[in-house]
């Protein structure tokens, strides 16, 4: 696509509750990268991925946070058990290989009730 | 890992004046320096970056210098705008890892 795209863009869940996020990046971008923004805060790195693979995942915060690249485009990031501190923006962004110019989605709005 | 610092928090400026943002980082290995526009509700987008073999890079109104031995870097916007209004993240890139590092952002108000 033209853009990096991002689903859903709002998302408000309950405590405890399972969810997935999504995102689609630039077509043929083989690096993504997974970061999650609290308000008035930058982008914390979260996990990136080259193609399939996790090449970094030391970001995420504990096990309740997963995310999978199966065919080396779309990805999902999924949270489990979710708890009210996990609230914030999920962004999403993508980059050709051995690239540093990062191109972000407009963010998943995750709210936990 | 990489930690980098931001100055300051929120800068006010009347339209026409200069603003400068500081940044500083911690692991000399860092090579890749981008500067993110973040206005409100919408998503990061880059603005200018630097690389570690350069001192000094412009783009009509904003520019960026860095300072390898001190570990800083600076974005300068000239003839500020009211448009210029939004909150600007730095950030940094080591050699060895793949992640960007934020800053924690500056509040850029211009006032008209």
């Amino acid at each position: 696509g033209a853009g990096v795209s991002q689903t859903p863009s709002n998302k408000v869940t309950e405590k405890g509750k399972y969810v997935e996020l999504r995102c689609d990046p630039i077509s043929g971008h083989t690096a993504l990268y997974w970061y999650r923004q609290s308000l008035g805060q930058g982008p914390e790195f979260l996990i990136y991925f080259q193609g399939t693979g996790a090449a970094d995942d030391s970001g995420l915060p504990n096990d309740r946070f997963f995310a999978v690249r199966p065919e080396g485009s779309v990805s999902t990031l999924k949270i489990q058990r979710t708890e009210r501190g996990d609230s914030a923006v999920y962004l999403c962004a993508s980059t050709r290989s051995g690239a540093n110019v990062l191109t972000f989605g407009a963010g998943s709005r995750l709210t936990v009730l | 890992g990489e930690n980098v610092e931001q100055h300051p928090s929120t800068l006010s400026v009347q339209e026409g004046d200069s603003a400068v943002i500081k940044c500083t980082y911690s692991d000399s290995a860092s090579n890749y320096f981008p500067w993110y526009k973040q206005e409100l509700g919408k998503r990061p987008q880059l603005i200018i970056d630097i690389r570690s073999n350069v001192g000094e890079k412009k783009d009509q109104r904003i520019a960026v210098t860095l300072n390898k031995t001190a570990k800083h870097f600076s974005l300068h916007i000239t003839e500020t705008q009211p448009e210029d209004s939004a909150v600007y993240f730095c950030a940094a890139v080591s050699g060895s890892a793949r992640q960007l590092t934020f800053g924690s952002g500056t509040q850029l108000t211009v006032l008209p």
